[in-house]
């Protein structure tokens, strides 16, 4: 137990469909990050925030959306998504954006159908 | 950005061999991190190197970074089958915002 839960551990969706993502983490962190990890590719990191502010958009598409409504809570939006964009999806957090000792949680595995 | 090479890709070893995975970079690290991530799980910190030619020991694990601070290393000494997983490095923190990781070494194991 690494103190940050994501959930739906699990998702299989349509091309067409929209569902969010949730993570949410329990060590008092003020930084959060989305990282997308697919099969024979490093760990890619997507969305950065700090104090609830987004500091770092790594070039993701715009059918990701994401939103950090307080320090505890992350969320990723997703719409019209591709088969390409099967992966795996992990939350991190760390004590602040200038000392990265990432703590993840256990990742959604999504497939786009 | 900022990359990190990582090498070999895969390593198999018998059970209480050595096992040892590279980070490389073409620029100076402020830091390196090493992860582990097991078969179906997630990456969990192992360590963090600041100094130059740090090196940091953790029961059979020897982590090291390089005078240059351009390179690291992770040594598993005598490996066991607990060992088995994909090792991460990563760079990052300070005014950068990012945490960088290596392609990963998967490490298997045969008993």
């Amino acid at each position: 137990e690494t103190g940050v839960t994501q959930t739906p551990r699990h998702l299989v969706m349509g091309m067409t469909n929209k569902k969010s993502l949730k993570c949410e983490q329990h060590l008092g962190h003020n930084a959060m990050y989305w990282y997308k990890q697919s099969a024979k590719k490093p760990l890619e990191l997507m969305f950065v925030y700090s104090l609830e502010e987004r500091v770092e958009n790594n070039s993701v598409p715009s059918r990701f959306s994401p939103e950090c409504p307080n320090s505890s809570h992350l969320f990723l939006h997703l719409h019209t998504l591709q088969p390409e964009d099967s992966a795996l999806y992990l939350c991190a957090s760390s004590q602040d954006a200038a000392k990265v000792k990432a703590f993840f949680g256990q990742g959604t595995r999504l497939t786009v159908v | 950005g900022q990359q990190v090479m990582q090498i070999p890709q895969y390593q198999h070893v018998q059970e209480g061999e050595d096992f040892t995975t590279y980070c490389n970079s073409s620029t100076t690290l402020s830091n390196i991190q090493w992860y582990k991530q097991r078969p179906g799980g997630h990456p969990v910190f192992l360590i963090q190197l600041v100094k130059s030619g740090e090196v940091k020991k953790q029961k059979r694990l020897t982590f090291q970074f390089g005078e240059a601070k351009k390179n690291s290393s992770l040594h598993i000494t005598a490996t066991q089958t607990t060992d088995v997983g994909t090792y991460f490095c990563a760079e990052g923190g300070g005014s950068n915002y990012k945490l960088t990781f290596g392609k990963g070494t998967l490490l298997t194991v045969n008993p």
